[in-house]
């Protein structure tokens, strides 16, 4: 297996602009987390997916933040209208049901937001 | 969730067997520890986790006291390429749980030539 891909690796936007990051998670696994990574903060969950369907959403920082998951391979995670604030490191892992502690990561995206 | 303690960084020479210490005072009886690594500009990697008995897999050894308030990672024969964060993180297992890992401020060990 390939592993958790992330696209694109790295993004470059001025604020005010939509920024959509995408994962596809390793075949077979039924929970999808999407993470953010600052020095300031380290490496804090912003919403996790269990078969598809959003859990729990309150690491999301704002309204300006969504994720979706519209089928088990791919999922989203978009910000509108972006902010230099959101420039960060955008992780996505995903994991079996049954052991969702042992999270498999994708290598990220780097967002900057100018 | 049980707190972790950790050193902030710590330094090992190659070859030499890394030693990387985590306090967890306050774990609970069903709560077992995990171990991860984050090497420069990549994604968090799983090495591995135990709950009260030893482990070892291809990666790393656990090695968890009796009483489980403290554990410690042991890369036996360690190279340049084990230079990363390495985060230690107290989680129920199994179904039933979140999977939501929190991630603190881990150690940086630093394997020098």
């Amino acid at each position: 297996d390939a592993g958790v891909i992330q696209s694109p690796r790295h993004e470059v936007t001025e604020m005010g602009q939509e920024v959509t990051l995408r994962c596809k998670p390793i075949s077979g696994h039924n929970s999808l987390f999407w993470y953010r990574q600052t020095m300031m903060r380290g490496l804090e969950l912003l919403i996790y997916f269990n078969n598809n369907v959003p859990i729990d959403d309150s690491g999301m920082p704002e309204d300006r933040f969504s994720a979706k998951m519209p089928n088990a391979s791919f999922s989203t995670l978009k910000i509108q209208p972006s902010e230099p604030r959101d420039s960060a490191v955008y992780f996505c892992a995903s994991t079996p049901t049954a052991a969702k502690n042992i999270q498999y990561f994708g290598a990220g995206t780097r967002l900057s937001v100018l | 969730d049980a707190k972790t303690t950790q050193p902030p960084s710590m330094d090992c020479a190659e070859g030499r067997a890394a030693n990387l210490p985590c306090n967890h005072s306050t774990i609970s009886g069903n709560e077992y520890v995990y171990w991860y690594r984050q090497i420069h500009s990549q994604g968090p990697q799983y090495i591995i986790h135990g709950l009260k008995n030893n482990e070892t897999n291809e990666m790393a050894s656990l090695i968890i006291t009796e009483d489980r308030k403290s554990s410690t990672l042991i890369l036996p024969h360690a190279t340049l390429r084990d230079t990363a964060v390495y985060y230690c993180i107290v989680r129920m297992h199994g179904s039933s749980n979140t999977g939501k890992l929190i991630f603190g401020q881990g150690t940086t060990l630093q394997v020098k030539p």
